[in-house]
C-alpha cells in the first residue's frame, strides 16, 4: 500500500529565500507525481506534474524533480513571496490514475 | 480558461439523509474523480469514472455511494445516509486522459457537515 510523507510538515521563512519541500513514497511504482497547492478552506490547484520517466519539471519558480527508484520527489521554489504561503501537496499516481497524497507542508513566507 | 465546478459549496444535513454532490468536469476530458478530505487529514481517493463505469474504488467507498454521470455534463456523487463521519470536503477532479498519464484538474471543493 503506498505511503506519502513530506517533510517539513511546517516552514516559515523571510520573503525572498530559495526553499526545498520533500515528499517521499514507499511503492516505487508510481506512473506520475503531482505537485498541488491548497489555500485554506479551498480546493487544490496542480502546480506541476512529473511523468516517471522525467528526472524534472519546471513551472517559473517551481521546478520539481523525481528520482522514482528511490521513491523521493522535491518541489523547489525560488525567490519565495508572500503569495507562496500555502499548504503543498504530492500525489503519486498508481497505474490505474489513483492519487494517493501526503500530508502536505505549510508554508508561510513572511514580508 | 475551462475548469471544474462543483455545487453546493456548503452543504448542512441531518444524519440517515441523502445528499448529492455536483460536478461538472471540464468539457473535453474523459476521466472523473471524487476526493474527500476530512478536516485536518489527507485528501483521500474514493473512485475513479471513466466511459459510463467506476474505474476503481477505495474501500471508504461502500454502498451508501453512489456516482453518476447523469448527462453530457454532470458528474454526481450521492451519499444515501449520510453518517457523522461523511463530514469532509469533497472534491471532483476530471482528467482529459488517464489520470496516471495526465493532470487532473480538481474543483472547489463541496463541504459537506452531517449534524
Amino acid at each position: 500500500k503506498q505511503e506519502v510523507t513530506q517533510i517539513p510538515a511546517a516552514l516559515s521563512v523571510p520573503e525572498g529565500e530559495n526553499l526545498v519541500l520533500n515528499c517521499s513514497f514507499t511503492d516505487s511504482a508510481i506512473y506520475n507525481l503531482q505537485w498541488f497547492r491548497q489555500d485554506p478552506g479551498k480546493g487544490l490547484t496542480s502546480l506541476l506534474l512529473i511523468q516517471s520517466s522525467q528526472r524534472e519539471q519546471t513551472s517559473g519558480r517551481l521546478n520539481a524533480s523525481l528520482d522514482k527508484s528511490s521513491g523521493r520527489s522535491t518541489l523547489y521554489i525560488a525567490a519565495s513571496q508572500p503569495g507562496d504561503s500555502a499548504t503543498y501537496l504530492c500525489a503519486p499516481s498508481s497505474n490505474t490514475g489513483k492519487l494517493i497524497f501526503g500530508q502536505g507542508t505549510t508554508l508561510q513566507v513572511k514580508p | 480558461e475551462p475548469e471544474v465546478t462543483q455545487t453546493p459549496s456548503h452543504q448542512v444535513t441531518q444524519m440517515g439523509q441523502e445528499v448529492i454532490l455536483r460536478c461538472v468536469p471540464i468539457s473535453n476530458h474523459l476521466y472523473f474523480y471524487w476526493y474527500r478530505q476530512i478536516l485536518g487529514q489527507k485528501v483521500e481517493f474514493l473512485v475513479s469514472f471513466y466511459n459510463n463505469e467506476i474505474s476503481e474504488k477505495s474501500e471508504i467507498f461502500d454502498d451508501q455511494f453512489s456516482v453518476e454521470r447523469p448527462d453530457g455534463s454532470n458528474f454526481t456523487l450521492k451519499i444515501r445516509s449520510t453518517k457523522l463521519e461523511d463530514s469532509a470536503m469533497y472534491f471532483c477532479a476530471s482528467s482529459p486522459g488517464q489520470g496516471n498519464r495526465e493532470t487532473q484538474y480538481f474543483g472547489p471543493g463541496t463541504r459537506l457537515l452531517v449534524l
